[in-house]
Parts: structure tokens; C-alpha cells; sequence
């Protein structure tokens, strides 16, 4: 089993709907999690971060996530054309080497005019 | 402007030769790294630093070596032992301040090419 599972995608959705993006884990010791979007042919841009169970929203963006359960996920509400992009989630432990990130291989989101 | 930059955008290996990757940052951050990405791969560490004349192997370090002579500074070069060589290569730097708070920053990125 992966240490981060995440739905390769595509994903492709029309402009206006809600995006539901999702990773899975195996490693109770991850405490962080992080949302990147990357957008074709660049490198990846931090969208949110977040380290408690819960909801943290940032204008269209929710990043939810439930250590219960190992799973964590983004959502874009009123997704517009400019959201069409991959999508990875990382995570990271506390502690020792605790900088390193494990990331998900992405999501591509395509969203339809 | 604070940021990551690396060189060239776009670079091609012949068979058999080295070739070395420029990555720069102005953030001030101690940490380094640089990563592989292949399509449906995801993202993949290669070498990481977190302090000059410092560097540790990632998962997939064979047919690369790095330098860390200067704290802004981190190039990594592809040595003809890399036999598929191949990828979209990320650089990425962060602080080491251990807070919730602590992530990566990427650059824009090079991609290598195999004439």
C-alpha cells in the first residue's frame, strides 16, 4: 500500500460546479497536509496548508481533513476555467526529518466553459 | 522580487554526457531539494540539503550528484550513469523552523530531453 493515495483523474467538470479533490494515507504520523496546483509545464504553487482536523476555508477553496480516517480533501466551489490544473496533495510528520514531504502522484481537473 | 529560479528551461542530454541543472533561491530558506517528476508519477526526491556543505540522498538518487557550496545555491547534475534521464526536474526550498506553518516553495522548472 502507497503511503498517499490519490484518483489520478481527469476530472473534468463544467464551469460553476463544485470540485471534490481527495487523498488517502496510511501513516498516522503525518500531521500536515498541504494542497498544491500545478498548472501545465510549471512547477507546483502552495494553495493551502492546514495541520487540524476540520474544515479552513480560503475564498473558493476548502481544505478538509479527518485524521480519523486518513483522508483529506480539497474542494473549489464556482470553479472557473483558471482552476484547470493538477492538483497534488502533500503531507509531512513532526519530529525528526520532518521537512520531507510525501506527495500524491495528482489530480488533473479540467474545467469546461 | 524573492523567489526560486532555475536554468535552462529547457535542456538536452546526448547520450553519454553530464549535464547540470541551475537552481537559485532568494528566500533566504536553509532547506534545498530536488525532485523528479514523471507524468503519473508524481513528485519524486532526488537530494535534499538542509545546510551548506550538506546533502542527503532521496529515494531516487543513482546517476545524480549535487553541490551545496553556498546557501542560495543547489545544482544537481545528471551523470551519463542516469540511463533514463527524461523528466520535468523541480527545485524546492523551505525554512527548518519545524512550525505547522513550514512548507515548499518550487521553481519553475527544467526540462531535460534525451537527443
Amino acid at each position: 500500500q502507497k503511503e498517499v493515495e490519490q484518483d489520478p483523474g481527469p476530472l473534468s467538470v463544467p464551469e460553476g460546479a463544485i470540485v471534490s479533490l481527495n487523498c488517502t494515507y496510511s501513516n498516522s504520523a503525518f500531521q500536515y497536509f498541504m494542497w498544491y496546483r500545478q498548472y501545465s509545464r510549471k512547477g507546483p504553487e502552495l494553495l493551502m496548508y492546514t495541520y487540524s482536523s476540520g474544515n479552513k476555508e480560503d475564498g473558493r477553496f476548502t481544505a478538509q481533513v479527518d485524521k480519523s480516517s486518513k483522508y483529506i480533501s480539497l474542494f473549489i466551489r464556482d470553479s472557473q476555467p483558471s482552476d484547470s490544473a493538477t492538483y497534488l496533495c502533500a503531507m509531512r510528520t513532526t519530529g525528526a526529518g520532518s521537512y520531507q514531504l510525501t506527495f500524491g502522484k495528482g489530480t488533473k481537473l479540467s474545467v469546461i466553459p | 522580487d524573492g523567489g526560486i529560479t532555475q536554468s535552462p528551461k529547457y535542456l538536452f542530454r546526448k547520450e553519454g554526457q553530464n549535464v547540470t541543472l541551475s537552481c537559485e533561491q532568494n528566500l533566504n530558506h536553509d532547506a534545498m531539494y530536488w525532485y523528479r517528476q514523471d507524468p503519473g508519477q508524481g513528485l519524486r526526491l532526488i537530494y535534499y540539503s538542509q545546510i551548506v556543505n550538506d546533502f542527503q540522498k532521496g529515494d531516487i538518487a543513482e546517476g545524480y550528484s549535487v553541490s551545496r557550496e553556498k546557501k542560495e545555491s543547489f545544482p544537481l547534475t545528471v551523470t551519463s550513469a542516469q540511463k533514463n534521464p527524461t523528466a520535468f526536474y523541480l527545485c524546492a526550498s523551505s525554512t527548518q523552523t519545524g512550525l505547522a506553518t513550514e512548507t515548499q516553495y518550487f521553481g519553475p522548472g527544467t526540462r531535460l530531453l534525451v537527443l
